[in-house]
């Protein structure tokens, strides 16, 4: 089994509605993380959240909204969906390790079209 | 913004030859990471390189760190058709930012 999964994998859905992308992870991590890419673009932070009661902005948080429900739960919502939030949601774990290494595990994305 | 920025934007070889890409970044950093990700799907975690470290190897990984310059470069040898993928550098930093990659395009 996945060590970090997304549901759903692909979600079309009309501009205004409310949609929710839900990670879970089974790792153990304390950290988790959501990103966005674009075509031809890397990836950028959306939010970020170091433990359960821990919740940071990343760098384009606005119009996103996360909720952390436990340790293994991260979901992020799109209170209104726009068009320009059409692209490949990631989800990310890691543990922030006595050496101070942030290796990342990702999930395999969710693919969000926002018609 | 810590954002790496990997060089160059795309790279073509043939199978058996050296790929070299290049990431620089703004900020003092503790560690760099590498990345790669296969088309539409998840980053995979390549070799983490610390700001106390010059060279490091993993298989026919070799990455490279110069933090006077604030710079790093991945080559991988001896080049595969599975190695066609999108690179990226990342940056510690509170939160991990990350370049726009290389693409890397390996022709049998």
């Amino acid at each position: 089994d996945a060590d970090v999964t997304q549901t759903p994998r692909n979600r079309i859905t009309k501009t205004g509605k409310r949609i929710m992308l839900e990670c879970s992870q089974t790792k153990g991590h304390d950290r988790m993380y959501w990103y966005r890419q674009d075509p031809g673009l890397g990836l950028r932070l959306i939010y970020y959240s170091f433990d359960v009661k821990d919740i940071n902005k990343g760098e384009i948080s606005d119009g996103y909204s996360v909720s952390r429900q436990a340790q293994a739960k991260f979901s992020l919502s799109l209170e209104s969906a726009i068009p320009n939030q059409t692209a490949l949601y990631f989800c990310a774990t890691s543990d922030a390790g006595t050496s101070g290494s942030y290796e990342q595990y990702f999930g395999p994305g969710t693919r969000l079209t926002v018609t | 913004s810590q954002q790496g920025e990997e060089d160059p934007q795309a790279l073509s070889i043939q199978e058996g030859e050296n790929a070299t890409m290049n990431c620089s970044y703004k900020t003092s950093i503790n560690n760099l990471q590498w990345y790669r990700q296969n088309s539409g799907r998840g980053l995979v975690h390549l070799i983490l390189i610390r700001s106390n470290e010059r060279e490091k190897h993993s298989g026919r990984l070799r990455v490279t760190l110069d933090t006077s310059k604030k710079s790093s470069s991945l080559l991988i040898t001896a080049s595969r058709a599975a190695d066609t993928a999108s690179y990226f550098c990342a940056t510690d930093a509170v939160d991990m930012r990350f370049g726009a990659g290389t693409r890397l395009t390996v022709k049998p």
